[in-house]
Protein backbone atom coordinates (compact mmCIF):
# COMPACT_ATOMS: atom_id res chain seq x y z
CA UNK A 1 0.00 0.00 0.00
CA UNK A 2 1.15 3.53 -0.48
CA UNK A 3 2.62 4.96 2.71
CA UNK A 4 3.27 8.79 3.16
CA UNK A 5 6.30 8.69 5.95
CA UNK A 6 7.63 11.45 7.73
CA UNK A 7 10.99 11.92 8.76
CA UNK A 8 11.22 10.72 12.57
CA UNK A 9 11.47 14.34 13.68
CA UNK A 10 9.89 15.97 16.91
CA UNK A 11 10.50 19.63 16.45
CA UNK A 12 10.73 22.09 19.72
CA UNK A 13 10.78 25.72 17.94
CA UNK A 14 10.78 29.33 19.52
CA UNK A 15 7.78 31.46 18.71
CA UNK A 16 8.81 33.22 14.98
CA UNK A 17 11.22 30.95 14.01
CA UNK A 18 10.57 28.65 11.14
CA UNK A 19 9.83 24.87 10.82
CA UNK A 20 10.17 22.33 8.35
CA UNK A 21 9.09 18.83 7.85
CA UNK A 22 9.67 16.06 5.31
CA UNK A 23 8.00 13.15 4.13
CA UNK A 24 8.86 10.82 1.71
CA UNK A 25 6.34 8.06 0.36
CA UNK A 26 6.87 4.82 -1.90
CA UNK A 27 4.93 4.89 -4.96
CA UNK A 28 3.23 7.03 -7.08
CA UNK A 29 0.97 9.59 -6.49
CA UNK A 30 -1.78 11.63 -7.77
CA UNK A 31 -1.70 14.19 -4.47
CA UNK A 32 -0.35 14.62 -1.34
CA UNK A 33 -1.61 16.74 1.24
CA UNK A 34 -0.79 17.60 4.80
CA UNK A 35 -2.78 17.67 7.94
CA UNK A 36 -2.57 19.37 11.11
CA UNK A 37 -3.96 17.49 14.38
CA UNK A 38 -4.11 18.95 17.48
CA UNK A 39 -3.87 16.35 20.59
CA UNK A 40 -6.39 13.58 19.64
CA UNK A 41 -8.14 16.03 18.24
CA UNK A 42 -9.79 16.16 14.49
CA UNK A 43 -7.45 16.54 11.43
CA UNK A 44 -7.25 19.98 9.95
CA UNK A 45 -6.37 19.94 6.03
CA UNK A 46 -4.24 22.57 5.49
CA UNK A 47 -3.20 21.88 1.36
CA UNK A 48 -3.27 19.73 -1.08
CA UNK A 49 -0.29 19.80 -3.72
CA UNK A 50 -1.08 17.24 -7.10
CA UNK A 51 1.88 15.36 -8.85
CA UNK A 52 2.48 17.73 -11.54
CA UNK A 53 2.94 20.54 -9.07
CA UNK A 54 6.39 21.52 -7.59
CA UNK A 55 5.63 24.33 -4.96
CA UNK A 56 2.39 25.69 -3.22
CA UNK A 57 2.00 28.35 -0.71
CA UNK A 58 -0.90 28.90 1.92
CA UNK A 59 -0.51 31.82 3.78
CA UNK A 60 2.18 30.85 6.35
CA UNK A 61 2.72 27.09 4.76
CA UNK A 62 4.64 26.71 1.93
CA UNK A 63 4.93 23.08 0.41
CA UNK A 64 6.99 21.50 -2.05
CA UNK A 65 6.74 18.22 -3.45
CA UNK A 66 9.80 16.00 -5.82
CA UNK A 67 8.42 13.48 -7.47
CA UNK A 68 11.37 12.08 -8.82
CA UNK A 69 12.57 11.68 -5.04
CA UNK A 70 9.19 10.77 -3.90
CA UNK A 71 9.26 13.49 -1.19
CA UNK A 72 7.32 16.66 0.20
CA UNK A 73 8.30 19.10 2.32
CA UNK A 74 6.19 21.41 4.58
CA UNK A 75 7.67 24.94 5.77
CA UNK A 76 5.31 27.01 8.27
CA UNK A 77 7.57 30.25 8.07
CA UNK A 78 7.16 32.80 11.64
CA UNK A 79 5.68 29.88 13.73
CA UNK A 80 3.00 30.65 16.97
CA UNK A 81 2.60 28.78 19.93
CA UNK A 82 -1.04 28.09 18.07
CA UNK A 83 1.34 26.06 15.24
CA UNK A 84 1.80 23.57 18.08
CA UNK A 85 0.59 20.00 16.99
CA UNK A 86 1.11 16.91 14.94
CA UNK A 87 1.75 16.89 11.24
CA UNK A 88 1.18 14.28 9.01
CA UNK A 89 1.44 13.97 5.04
CA UNK A 90 -1.29 11.63 3.58
CA UNK A 91 -0.97 10.32 -0.44
CA UNK A 92 -3.33 9.00 -2.98
CA UNK A 93 -3.18 7.19 -5.94
CA UNK A 94 -4.33 7.79 -9.43
CA UNK A 95 -7.67 5.70 -9.46
CA UNK A 96 -8.16 5.52 -5.78
CA UNK A 97 -9.04 8.22 -3.46
CA UNK A 98 -7.87 6.80 -0.40
CA UNK A 99 -5.38 8.44 1.67
CA UNK A 100 -2.40 6.55 3.43
CA UNK A 101 -0.99 8.48 6.35
CA UNK A 102 2.48 8.68 7.54
CA UNK A 103 3.71 8.71 11.09
CA UNK A 104 3.23 12.56 12.23
CA UNK A 105 5.78 14.90 13.20
CA UNK A 106 5.07 16.43 16.54
CA UNK A 107 6.18 20.27 16.36
CA UNK A 108 6.27 22.05 19.74
CA UNK A 109 6.29 26.22 19.68
CA UNK A 110 7.51 27.68 22.52
CA UNK A 111 6.16 31.20 23.10
CA UNK B 1 -18.47 26.89 5.73
CA UNK B 2 -20.39 23.89 6.54
CA UNK B 3 -18.45 21.11 7.80
CA UNK B 4 -18.49 16.93 8.25
CA UNK B 5 -20.57 16.25 11.26
CA UNK B 6 -19.94 13.23 13.05
CA UNK B 7 -22.20 11.81 16.01
CA UNK B 8 -21.45 11.14 18.80
CA UNK B 9 -18.33 12.21 19.84
CA UNK B 10 -17.56 10.16 22.63
CA UNK B 11 -18.60 6.73 22.85
CA UNK B 12 -18.22 3.79 25.78
CA UNK B 13 -18.86 0.56 25.47
CA UNK B 14 -18.57 -2.46 26.86
CA UNK B 15 -16.88 -5.42 24.99
CA UNK B 16 -18.94 -7.29 22.88
CA UNK B 17 -21.58 -5.16 22.34
CA UNK B 18 -21.91 -2.64 19.38
CA UNK B 19 -21.76 0.64 18.51
CA UNK B 20 -22.96 3.01 15.50
CA UNK B 21 -21.45 5.74 14.23
CA UNK B 22 -23.27 8.27 12.32
CA UNK B 23 -21.31 10.61 9.89
CA UNK B 24 -22.84 13.88 7.81
CA UNK B 25 -20.66 15.20 5.00
CA UNK B 26 -20.49 18.68 3.85
CA UNK B 27 -22.99 19.47 1.44
CA UNK B 28 -22.51 18.16 -1.95
CA UNK B 29 -19.54 16.08 -1.26
CA UNK B 30 -20.38 12.95 -3.19
CA UNK B 31 -17.52 10.71 -1.08
CA UNK B 32 -17.49 9.86 2.68
CA UNK B 33 -14.21 7.72 4.12
CA UNK B 34 -13.98 6.32 7.24
CA UNK B 35 -11.07 5.90 9.17
CA UNK B 36 -9.32 4.39 12.06
CA UNK B 37 -6.73 6.02 14.46
CA UNK B 38 -4.72 4.25 17.59
CA UNK B 39 -3.79 5.91 20.51
CA UNK B 40 -0.49 7.07 18.95
CA UNK B 41 -1.07 5.57 15.91
CA UNK B 42 -1.48 7.18 12.14
CA UNK B 43 -5.06 6.64 10.39
CA UNK B 44 -5.86 4.05 8.77
CA UNK B 45 -8.64 3.80 6.13
CA UNK B 46 -11.26 1.54 6.59
CA UNK B 47 -13.60 2.33 3.74
CA UNK B 48 -15.15 4.39 1.45
CA UNK B 49 -18.41 5.35 -0.56
CA UNK B 50 -19.31 7.21 -3.93
CA UNK B 51 -23.24 8.20 -4.58
CA UNK B 52 -23.99 5.97 -1.66
CA UNK B 53 -22.42 2.51 -3.62
CA UNK B 54 -19.06 0.97 -1.48
CA UNK B 55 -15.81 2.40 -3.62
CA UNK B 56 -13.04 1.13 -1.68
CA UNK B 57 -12.53 -1.03 1.12
CA UNK B 58 -9.43 -1.53 3.78
CA UNK B 59 -8.46 -2.86 6.55
CA UNK B 60 -11.58 -3.09 7.95
CA UNK B 61 -12.69 -5.87 10.31
CA UNK B 62 -15.50 -8.51 9.38
CA UNK B 63 -17.15 -7.39 12.35
CA UNK B 64 -17.59 -3.83 10.82
CA UNK B 65 -19.94 -2.73 8.40
CA UNK B 66 -20.69 0.38 6.71
CA UNK B 67 -23.47 2.00 4.78
CA UNK B 68 -24.77 5.30 3.04
CA UNK B 69 -28.31 6.12 2.82
CA UNK B 70 -29.73 8.43 0.07
CA UNK B 71 -29.43 11.72 2.10
CA UNK B 72 -25.26 10.40 1.86
CA UNK B 73 -24.71 10.52 5.68
CA UNK B 74 -23.03 7.44 6.54
CA UNK B 75 -23.13 5.15 9.66
CA UNK B 76 -20.48 2.71 10.63
CA UNK B 77 -22.11 -0.28 12.58
CA UNK B 78 -19.29 -2.31 14.66
CA UNK B 79 -20.55 -5.27 16.81
CA UNK B 80 -18.25 -8.17 19.00
CA UNK B 81 -16.74 -4.59 19.93
CA UNK B 82 -13.24 -5.82 21.27
CA UNK B 83 -10.61 -3.50 23.32
CA UNK B 84 -8.39 -3.15 20.47
CA UNK B 85 -11.10 -1.18 18.42
CA UNK B 86 -10.93 1.16 20.99
CA UNK B 87 -9.64 4.55 18.62
CA UNK B 88 -10.33 7.18 17.41
CA UNK B 89 -13.12 7.35 14.07
CA UNK B 90 -12.96 9.64 11.55
CA UNK B 91 -15.26 10.25 8.38
CA UNK B 92 -13.98 12.20 5.97
CA UNK B 93 -15.98 13.87 2.76
CA UNK B 94 -14.74 15.01 -0.57
CA UNK B 95 -16.09 15.60 -3.75
CA UNK B 96 -14.54 13.16 -6.67
CA UNK B 97 -13.54 13.69 -10.05
CA UNK B 98 -12.74 11.27 -13.02
CA UNK B 99 -8.98 12.39 -13.55
CA UNK B 100 -8.73 14.90 -10.19
CA UNK B 101 -9.12 14.07 -6.81
CA UNK B 102 -9.96 16.26 -4.21
CA UNK B 103 -9.02 17.59 -0.61
CA UNK B 104 -10.48 14.97 2.31
CA UNK B 105 -12.15 17.28 4.90
CA UNK B 106 -11.92 15.81 8.12
CA UNK B 107 -15.23 15.70 10.94
CA UNK B 108 -14.17 16.13 14.79
CA UNK B 109 -13.99 12.32 15.19
CA UNK B 110 -15.62 9.73 17.93
CA UNK B 111 -13.77 8.55 20.40
CA UNK B 112 -14.53 5.17 21.15
CA UNK B 113 -13.73 3.36 24.48
CA UNK B 114 -14.27 -0.22 24.72
CA UNK B 115 -14.27 -1.58 28.30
Amino acid sequence: SQQGEEDPQALSIQEGENATMNCSYKTSINNLQWYRQNSGRGLVHLILIRSNEREKHSGRLRVTLDTSKKSSSLLITASRAADTASYFCATSAYGNNRLAFGKGNQVVVIP
Amino acid sequence: AAGVIQSPRHLIKEKRETATLKCYPIPRHDTVYWYQQGPGQDPQFLISFYEKMQSDKGSIPDRFSAQQFSDYHSELNMSSLELGDSALYFCASSLTGTFLSYEQYFGPGTRLTVT
